[in-house]
Parts: C-alpha cells; sequence; structure tokens
C-alpha cells in the first residue's frame, strides 16, 4: 500500500511571497489532515478535511492560508503571503473514517522563508 | 494544563530500557498514541492504546497507561542504536489529536 505523499519536499522562499504544497493521501482514507511542526514542537493541526467538506479548520490562519480538497483526494495548502514565522515543516496525514482514526504521516515539506 | 507534556531529551546506553513519559489534558480521550520521527521523516505510528486499557505490550515496546493521572509511559526494552529519534505521544478525542512536543531519545552504543 503506497503511504502519503507530499510535494516539493524542500522549498526556500522570500517573506511575501506565495508558496502551494501538495498532498495525496492514501487510497481510500476519507479524511486528511494538514499540521504545522515548527522546529522543536509537536506538529499543529491547521486544518481536517473529511472527503471535500472541511471539518475544522479553527487553527488555521485565514487571513493568508488557504486549503482544499476539491475532489475529496487530493489536497493543496497555499500561504499567501508567506511570513519569516511560517518557516516550519508542514505535514500531511490521512486517515480511514472507522477503527482506531490512526493517522498516517507523510514526509513533510520543509519551507523556510527568508 | 492545556499542552500534552514530555521531557524533551533522553540518553541511554545501547541495550538498556528506555521508558518516556507523557501527561495528557483530557480524560476522555478515546485512543492515546505514541509516533516516532526520524529526521527528515514525517512520523511514523508505533502504537496506541485505547483509554479503556492500562498496558498494552507489542514486542519490545511496553505502553502503560494511568488514567487516573492522566499519564501514559512508552517503554522501549534492549534499546538499539537505531531507536534514537524523537517520539511524540498524543491524544485523540477520535479524531482531534493532540501532540505532545517530542522527547529526543539518544542511544549511546
Amino acid at each position: 500500500e503506497a503511504g502519503v505523499a507530499q510535494s516539493p519536499r524542500y522549498k526556500i522562499i522570500e517573506k511575501r511571497q506565495s508558496v502551494a504544497f501538495w498532498c495525496n493521501p492514501i487510497s481510500g482514507h476519507a479524511t486528511l489532515y494538514w499540521y504545522q511542526q515548527i522546529l522543536g514542537q509537536g506538529p499543529k493541526l491547521l486544518i481536517q478535511f473529511q472527503n471535500n467538506g472541511v471539518v475544522d479548520d479553527s487553527q488555521l490562519p485565514k487571513d493568508r492560508f488557504s486549503a482544499e480538497r476539491l475532489k475529496g483526494v487530493d489536497s493543496t495548502l497555499k500561504i499567501q503571503p508567506a511570513k519569516l514565522e511560517d518557516s516550519a515543516v508542514y505535514l500531511c496525514a490521512s486517515s480511514a473514517i472507522r477503527g482506531t482514526w490512526e493517522q498516517y504521516f507523510g514526509p513533510g515539506t520543509r519551507l523556510t522563508v527568508t | 494544563g492545556e499542552d500534552v507534556e514530555q521531557s524533551l531529551f533522553l540518553s541511554v546506553r545501547e541495550g538498556d530500557s528506555s521508558v518516556i513519559n507523557c501527561t495528557y489534558t483530557d480524560s476522555s480521550s478515546t485512543y492515546l498514541y505514541w509516533y516516532k520521527q526520524e529526521p527528515g521523516a514525517g512520523l511514523q505510528l508505533l502504537t496506541y492504546i485505547f483509554s479503556n486499557m492500562d498496558m498494552k505490550q507489542d514486542q519490545r515496546l511496553t505502553v502503560l497507561l494511568n488514567k487516573k493521572d492522566k499519564h501514559l509511559s512508552l517503554r522501549i526494552a534492549d534499546t538499539q542504536t537505531g531507536d534514537s529519534a524523537i517520539y511524540f505521544c498524543a491524544e485523540s478525542l477520535k479524531r482531534d489529536m493532540r501532540f505532545g512536543a517530542g522527547t529526543r531519545l539518544t542511544v549511546k552504543p
């Protein structure tokens, strides 16, 4: 079974630029999550989708971050404009709708804002 | 408190047992998890325990849960250098997951 795929793996941008990350979850997983992991901290949930609907986006800074999952499969997370404090690893995870809700994580995208 | 708390560092000798401790926040948490993160990689689920259990053993891993104190621990028997990583505990209220800051385990030969 293929795991959660993310791209790109690394991105360096200047502040005020925009950036987009892509995630392809495990096939059949209805729930998709985006996390922000700042160096030295645990992941913090940004947004959760079930199929193509948003379940929780209470921690998403909506003035600059947006995310979509149009067909209920792939998802993109965008930052526009980026700030220095957005430097972090952005992790995508997916889970099946039943069972233990265990989440499977992708390798992450490391974003550096200069 | 509001945060899932873990000690930041643990260092052990190869072959010894490691015990990583965690205090979680919500007594209603349904599942509690331990994840492992190696450098440059995403989080890998190691094991989980359902809230109505107090112990779970899986090969070299033993999870202990004390619901009264909201305390979770992970014991790794016969720790190897390949176990060096950051270990995160997480609590789940079915769909909302909250992570600790992680414990960096260093295994010395």
